[in-house]
């Protein structure tokens, strides 16, 4: 059973660009979580998708959006690009009913230059 | 405001002995915990869940506590192997249908051999 695969691993993008980050979580799960981890903030909540729908979302700019597909894959988006958008962007897969386990892909790193 | 947090960033110990990660929780509602592992270069991994209705849960090598009078989570690993060294982190999650976690700092746990 294959895991959640997240695409690209790596990228380095420069300031005022925008990034689309993929997610395919694992079959049969429907939610996909997106975290932001870095050394000062550890990992912080982006939004959750369950269904095609945005079902919550943490504390950050508008600049950072997502959706998902009807085969669940996710994409993340963050526009305007900046230093401290620099960061291991994580997602997360699980079935999405009450609080179950969540499955994390191994992340991609983006570098604001 | 919501926090989870951890009394220690750093543990070290002997190949063999055993090993006590603690963690605070400042939400009341939460409901759902989790213990994740995170190795250098990669996601988190799940380690062992405990929901609220329950004190213990025992996994291979693995226990977690919780005391919810004091809001207190701990992950116990038996005879503490070189593989178990990485960052072990804990997350919960309130009720009401989202999958969101809201993580701790992270203890890193150096195995010695």
């Amino acid at each position: 059973k294959a895991g959640v695969t997240q695409t690209p691993r790596y990228l380095i993008k420069t300031r005022g660009q925008q990034v689309t980050l993929s997610c395919s979580p694992i079959s049969g799960h429907r939610s996909v979580s997106w975290y932001q981890q870095t050394p000062g903030q550890g990992l912080q909540f982006l939004f959750e998708y369950f269904s095609e729908t945005q079902r919550n979302k943490g504390n950050f700019p508008g600049r950072f959006s997502g959706r998902q597909f009807s085969n669940s894959r996710s994409e993340m988006n963050v526009s305007t690009l900046e230093l401290g958008d620099s960061a291991l962007y994580l997602c997360a897969s699980s079935f999405g009913t009450v609080n179950t386990e969540a499955f994390f892909g191994q992340g991609t790193r983006l570098t604001v230059v | 405001g919501e926090s989870v947090g951890l009394h220690l960033p750093t543990l070290s110990v002997q190949e063999g002995d055993n090993s006590i990660i603690n963690c605070a929780y400042s939400n009341s509602a939460s409901d759902y915990f989790i213990w994740y592992k995170q190795e250098s270069g990669k996601g988190p991994q799940f380690i062992i869940d405990i929901r609220s209705n329950m004190d213990k849960r025992q996994g291979q090598r693995v226990t977690v506590l919780l005391n919810k009078t004091v809001k207190h989570l701990s992950l116990q690993i038996a005879a503490t192997q070189p593989g178990d060294s990485a960052v072990y982190f804990c997350a919960e999650t309130e009720q009401g249908g989202s999958e969101k976690l809201v993580f701790g700092k992270g203890t890193k746990l150096t195995v010695n051999p």
